[in-house]
């Protein structure tokens, strides 16, 4: 199986703009979580999107936003990018059998430099 | 709420030395406990996971054990390689939702 893609690998933007990132799960993976990863604040937790339906929300503002497609690609976006969201922006993907908790599997990640 | 603590790195040793990297949590109810590890420029790679007590995972070498007694799962290897060189990541997910809670990650290098 194909593993986890995102796209696109790296983006520049400038303080102000907008950004659109892109993820596809594994296939038959029906939930798909993101996570930003920065040096001084580790890795932590943005949304988690199951059958289209945001399930879990972390504790980021509201300019952080996603969506999940009926074929379970997501997509987050970023409005009014700060300095402060230059990041690594990962995205994981999980089966999620019934009654069970499983492991979540990554892709390569986004890299966002704000300029 | 949920949180893991694991040892500052960066962690040093010589080829084919014992590695141990702690990592303890604090959760409700009974998570279940992975290691990750990322390599330079990538994602985050599952190494292992266990997901009950007294659980061992178990992968190319590394174990750990869930300790529900001491909240840990520590997480070991034998002998290492230069190729082992990355930053390792404990995590949890809890009973209150599919999300991952890391550790602050610890960097090991190994030399030849």
């Amino acid at each position: 199986k194909a593993g986890v893609t995102q796209t696109p690998r790296y983006l520049i933007k400038t303080r102000g703009q907008q950004v659109t990132l892109s993820c596809s799960p594994i296939s038959g993976h029906r939930s798909v979580s993101w996570y930003q990863q920065t040096p001084g604040q580790g890795l932590q937790f943005l949304f988690e999107y199951f059958s289209e339906t945001q399930r879990n929300k972390g504790n980021f503002p509201g300019r952080f936003s996603g969506r999940q497609f009926s074929n379970s690609r997501s997509e987050m976006n970023v409005s009014t990018l700060e300095l402060g969201d230059s990041a690594l922006y990962l995205c994981a993907s999980s089966s999620l059998r019934p009654g069970g908790i499983d492991e979540q599997y990554f892709g390569p990640g986004t890299r966002l430099t704000v300029t | 709420g949920d949180s893991v603590t694991q040892m500052e790195g960066p962690v040093t040793l010589s080829e084919e030395a014992f590695l141990t990297i702690n990592c303890t949590y604090t959760a409700t109810g009974y998570p279940s406990l992975f290691w990750y590890v990322q390599y330079p420029g990538e994602g985050l790679q599952l190494l292992l996971k266990a997901t009950k007590a007294d659980d061992k995972g178990s992968n190319k070498g590394f174990e750990a054990t869930y300790r529900k007694e001491t909240t840990s799962f520590h997480l070991e290897k034998g002998s290492v390689q230069v190729s082992d060189s990355a930053v390792y990541f404990c995590a949890l997910i809890s009973r209150a939702g599919n999300m991952l809670t890391f550790g602050g990650g610890t960097r090991l290098m190994v030399k030849p």
